[in-house]
């Protein structure tokens, strides 16, 4: 969706560095959730906002941190890169409102990363 | 906790014929649950979902899905398959009755139309 772009699209980088995946969304939602997807392993959740001061860990995120800085915007940090970490990373985006659009996810297009 | 399962890790179809992408699921109440597409190279899109109100939903391109509270079951369908429908498909699932509940995604389903 064109609307959540994510950058960079594919990232090698080195054990130990860190690095930073930001996410920004021109649709006005609310919600800001970072997945990792694995093969065979389906999505897993990093982390979710669900507005600029409320940020939770989801179900993977240990060696991962975010930051909120606006409510268009939603970063992912990786502040020691490890080869366990190479995955394809997206950003999604949803609206906390009751509308026809309710509970729907926009997911960006990903980010490719590798560890080396 | 919930959870949701899908069985098979590929489909393989004919073009023409039907096809169905199994999806089950385990949630303390009734479910909110959905059906996301993942085309080559991109991010998921969103085909259809489950709410509440009619058991069957219809969503983009022609697929439908129908929630079966019995079975625990909210498989994904289409009458008459297309090469183009060939893609890696998500069931997800989330309790709206735990606060604290987010989207579960299952592994995924590659399905693979032939010509």
């Amino acid at each position: 969706d064109a609307d959540v772009t994510q950058t960079p699209r594919n990232r090698i980088t080195k054990t130990g560095k860190r690095i930073m995946l930001e996410c920004s969304q021109t649709k006005g939602h609310d919600r800001m959730y970072w997945y990792r997807q694995d093969p065979g392993l389906g999505l897993r959740l990093i982390y979710y906002s669900f507005d600029v001061k409320d940020i939770n860990k989801g179900e993977i995120s240990d060696g991962y941190s975010v930051s909120r800085q606006a409510q268009a915007k939603f970063s992912l940090s990786l502040e020691s890169a490890i080869p366990n970490q190479t995955a394809l990373y997206f950003c999604a985006t949803s609206d906390s409102g009751r509308g026809r659009n309710q509970e729907t996810q926009y997911f960006g297009p990903g980010t490719r990363l590798l560890v080396l | 906790a919930q959870s949701v399962a899908q069985p098979e890790d590929q489909v393989n179809v004919a073009e023409g014929n039907p096809l169905t992408v199994k999806c089950t699921y385990s949630v303390s109440g009734n479910p909110y649950l959905f059906w996301y597409v993942q085309y080559p190279n991109r991010g998921l899109q969103f085909l259809l979902k489950y709410i509440t109100g009619d058991n069957l939903v219809k969503g983009s391109y022609g697929f439908e899905a129908e929630f079966n509270k019995s079975q625990t079951s909210f498989h994904l369908k289409k009458p008459s398959a297309l090469v183009s429908d060939s893609a890696l498909y998500f069931c997800a699932v989330r309790d709206p009755y735990s606060s604290a509940s987010k989207i579960i995604f299952g592994s995924g389903t590659r399905l693979s139309i032939r010509p």
